[in-house]
């Protein structure tokens, strides 16, 4: 059963224009996010987090927006760049535990 | 600062055989994460490993084992493997695996064929 559920597995947008990439949970105890960037042939990497007492989070170009009561959290990227493709990977923590469970990814490409 | 390093890069076996994989965290780190990333599931967790002790397990069979050593290497270790083994296995590391800002450190993951 996905705890964590990325329902878009890729998405493309035009360089300059706004990303937005969809992480759902089932999960009512989970109350940490993440997001995490993968390029090829690498591991991924941190990218933004948000705590559950928060209902957003920037950090420059990145935003993640969190609706508890939808259980929905949202990666915005602006504007998009063509290094920002890479498969994104949403993932969430629950009380009392730092075990990561992740979603299954969106590949996102931005256009030139 | 030398970034998490796992080896070997690529990996081939046959049906049966047994494959041991092998991660070295950032200086520093002491707990080491397993995760097995697959097209259809996406990264799953295989265990968490803390000061020589297994902290965390995933929901994976017991063919799926692991250790860490006093330096904080730790090795994964697949028995009796099955076509669906195939996968990218991803090492992570973070200095204790308990703060909710402690960010984890990937590897560049070892990449088993299983023919």
């Amino acid at each position: 059963d996905q705890q964590v559920k990325q329902n878009s597995p890729s998405l493309s947008v035009q360089e300059g224009r706004i990303s937005i990439l969809n992480c759902d949970y089932t999960n009512s105890m989970f109350d940490y996010f993440l997001w995490y960037k993968k390029y090829p042939a690498e591991g991924p990497t941190f990218l933004i987090s948000i705590s559950s007492i928060k209902d957003k989070n920037e950090d420059g170009r990145f935003t993640v927006f969190l609706n508890k009561s939808a259980k929905h959290l949202s990666l915005h990227i602006v504007p998009s760049q063509p290094g920002d493709s890479a498969v994104y990977f949403c993932a969430a923590s629950g009380a009392g535990s730092y075990q990561l469970t992740f979603g299954k990814g969106t590949k996102l490409s931005v256009i030139p | 600062k030398a970034g998490v390093t796992q080896t070997p890069r690529y990996l081939i076996k046959t049906r049966g055989q047994q494959v041991t994989l092998s991660c070295s965290p950032i200086s520093g780190h002491r707990s080491v994460s397993w995760y097995q990333q697959t097209p259809g599931q996406g990264l799953q967790f295989l265990f968490e490993y803390f000061s020589e002790t297994q902290r965390n397990k995933g929901n994976f069979p017991g063919r799926f084992s692991g250790r860490q050593f006093s330096n904080s290497r730790s090795e994964m270790n697949v028995s009796t493997l099955e076509l669906g083994d195939s996968a990218l296995y991803l090492c992570a590391s973070s200095r204790t695996g308990e703060g909710r800002n402690e960010k984890l450190f990937f590897g560049s993951g070892t990449q088993l064929s299983v023919l």
